[in-house]
């Protein structure tokens, strides 16, 4: 049974390129949560997508995006990168009638942006 | 308003109790929960407490809730070096609001 998988592992951007992350989610699991997490700190909640939908929205500019597929898959977009959007990026998935932050977590995406 | 927040480090010898604090702002948080974060790797579910709960045992892990003073503690028994890594507490409203973490550090 696979866990949450993260693509890519490691990138490096230059600022104002635009960068796409990927996350599959643990199987059975129909909920997918982003979040990033800066060096020293602890993850702050971008966006949570259900049915192919954004539920919830954390405090992160529109130049955040995201995106759910039919196979419950995910994609968040940063547009515009800044210096300070240079951090880990961690996808987690639960089950959406499952028990509140059960959060499966993939093992992130390292974003460099320089 | 949304704070959690954790002291930063946290040294212990193996074998001794480890005891990690935590203090939350959002009383209508109806979970609390520890993640443990391991280095390259992604965050893990340790435990996780209901709010109307004060205790909670799970093993050599012993979650503290004291909902008048919004306080989580998380004690571990007899720690191990396997135990070294950042230990996360995390507050759930309608998302989930993590602390800046602890990291344990165990010497031998």
């Amino acid at each position: 049974d696979a866990g949450v998988t993260q693509s890519p592992t490691h990138l490096i951007k230059t600022r104002g390129q635009q960068v796409t992350l990927r996350c599959s989610p643990k199987s059975g699991h129909d909920t997918v949560s982003w979040y990033q997490q800066a060096l020293g700190q602890g993850p702050q909640f971008i966006f949570q997508y259900y049915e192919e939908e954004e539920r919830q929205r954390g405090n992160f500019p529109d130049r955040f995006s995201g995106h759910q597929f039919p196979n419950y898959s995910s994609e968040l977009n940063v547009n515009a990168l800044l210096l300070g959007d240079s951090a880990l990026y961690l996808c987690a998935s639960s089950l959406g009638q499952g028990l509140p932050g059960e959060l499966f977590f993939g093992e992130g995406s390292r974003l460099t942006v320089l | 308003g949304e704070d959690v927040e954790q002291s930063l480090f946290l040294s212990v010898r193996e074998g001794d109790s480890s005891v990690i604090n935590c203090t939350y702002t959002d009383s209508s948080s109806t979970y609390l929960y520890w993640y443990k974060q391991e280095p390259g790797a992604g965050l893990q579910l340790l435990t996780y407490i209901f709010s109307n709960m004060d205790m909670k045992q799970d093993q050599r892990l012993t979650v503290l809730l004291n909902k008048k003073d919004k306080h989580l503690s998380l004690r571990i028994a007899d720690t191990q070096t396997g135990d070294s890594a950042i230990y996360f507490c995390a507050e759930n409203t309608d998302k989930l609001i993590f602390g800046t973490g602890t990291r344990l550090q165990v010497f031998p």
